[in-house]
């Protein structure tokens, strides 16, 4: 079966310096992964999704992730945060055995202080 | 741009009493699925649904659940009889149909379901 695994349950950095939010997948197969942002009350929007063409995956709003197969990651970065940033952060994958369903980790919480 | 929506946002229900949730998927969208996250707990997938059956399910997904598009635009989940452990956040969400491969899926804001 396939898991993700949020490594952060919190994370807190100051506003303009650099966001990591760290994710590790298992999965037997090539795995299509995703990044979700979470406002409050508000529903899951996609930032970026990996399946298998480029390994390094721009998204919206300034953010990237690498796809390291070796390391069995995807984490997500930004150069620089900024206060609208504060949100949850779900690392999601899907596996070629079935497209439908997504598995998702538990979460990352990032705070930006100011 | 289109997006799904949930409604009602939150629901309280009596324990044992039948509850629906309604979301509109974007409208050119063909797949269809649910998620939970109870408190504290990750998102977990509950069902999907394309051409009006359900494609796949999960093992929490048992006889209480039910899901149905009753027209063109509504996708439904209801429980028979709510348990106090089905309070959770409900997610809807959809993708686009067409190819092989993995489909994004775009969620709704959810629904927060409290069963007293």
């Amino acid at each position: 079966a396939q898991s993700v695994t949020q490594l952060d349950s919190h994370v807190s950095v100051s506003e303009g310096t650099p966001v990591l939010l760290r994710c590790n997948y298992s999965s037997s197969y090539s795995p299509s992964l995703f990044w979700y942002v979470q406002h409050p009350n508000k529903g899951l929007q996609l930032l970026l999704k990996y399946t298998s063409a480029a390994t390094l995956v721009k998204g919206i709003n300034g953010f990237e992730a690498e796809f390291k197969k070796s390391e069995t990651s995807f984490h997500l970065t930004k150069p620089s945060a900024h206060m609208s940033d504060a949100a949850e952060y779900f690392c999601v994958v899907s596996d070629q055995d079935n497209f439908n369903k997504f598995y998702f980790g538990s979460g990352t919480k990032l705070n930006v202080k100011p | 741009e289109p997006e799904v929506t949930q409604t009602p946002s939150h629901q309280v229900t009596q324990m044992g009493q039948e509850v629906i949730l309604r979301c509109v998927p974007i409208s050119n969208h063909l797949y269809f699925y649910w998620y939970r996250q109870i408190l504290g707990q990750k998102v977990e997938f509950l069902v999907s649904f394309y051409n009006n059956e359900i494609s796949e399910k999960s093992e929490i997904f048992d006889d209480q659940f039910s899901v149905e598009r009753p027209d063109g635009s509504n996708f439904t989940l209801k429980i028979r009889s709510t348990k106090l452990e089905d309070s959770a956040m409900y997610f809807c969400a959809s993708s686009a149909s067409g190819g092989l491969g993995v489909k994004t899926q775009y969620f709704g804001p959810g629904t927060r379901l409290t069963v007293l």
